[in-house]
């Protein structure tokens, strides 16, 4: 069994906090790691995709980083505004079969005015 | 377009019935999946059609039966259901080849109730 695991399950920050969350994934068969927001009540949206050890993207305020020798991808946002608030989903995807994403259980981020 | 569609949004069925849920793309997307997530759980993988044939089946049950009828349109057949199949179903789509891998593009899912 495949495991991905996502830190914390969820987080409170007040409007300009710059936050952080975590998503582990197996070492092994890696061919690429995803990460979406899910707004209540829409469709989950690609933010980025990460192939290459030490990867590093950026869109807007968002980034993410990469380490596969590891098992970790590192998601930040800067100056978190209240239309952050939404539920940040990883999903790895696995090397021994095309087309399969496993998904983590997300961090579900509520940003404060 | 750079929607995939799903319909119904909602859906209440009975375990006798048979219902059929829908999602379509018009973005060439030669990849579409179906997707299953009960509360609180991450989404689960049920079927992968790749040029609108049958690549992976998670080993669903035969009380829901996919079908791709073109490169555009997606159904899910659903039979005999039980309550413990109540969820949200999603549909996505993505680009096959070139440069692989891409990111998908989902439904907003139907929200299925079986009573």
């Amino acid at each position: 069994i495949l495991n991905v695991e996502q830190s914390p399950q969820s987080l409170h920050v007040q409007e300009g906090d710059s936050t952080n969350f975590t998503c582990s994934f197996p070492s092994s068969n890696f061919y690429a790691l995803h990460w979406y927001r899910w707004e209540t009540a829409k469709s989950p949206e690609a933010l980025f995709v990460m192939t290459l050890n030490g990867d590093e993207k950026k869109k807007g305020r968002i980034s993410a980083t990469l380490n596969t020798k590891e098992g970790y991808s590192y998601l930040y946002i800067k100056g978190s505004q209240p239309e952050d608030s939404a539920t940040y989903l990883c999903a790895f995807h696995y090397g021994g079969a095309t087309n399969k994403l496993i998904f983590g259980t997300g961090t579900l981020l509520a940003v404060q005015p | 377009d750079t929607e995939v569609t799903q319909t119904p949004k909602h859906l209440v069925m009975g375990m006798t019935n048979k219902k059929s849920l829908k999602c379509e793309q018009h973005m060439g997307h030669r990849a579409m999946y179906w997707y299953k997530q009960k509360a609180k759980k991450p989404p689960e993988l049920m079927f992968v059609y790749s040029y609108e044939k049958l690549s992976i089946n998670e080993s669903v049950p035969s009380r829901f039966s996919p079908e791709c009828p073109n490169s555009s349109l997606l159904n899910l057949h659903l039979h005999a259901l039980q309550p413990e199949d109540s969820a949200l179903y999603l549909c996505a789509s993505s680009q096959e080849g070139g440069d692989w891998p891409y990111g998908y593009t989902f439904g907003s899912g139907t929200r299925l109730t079986v009573v």
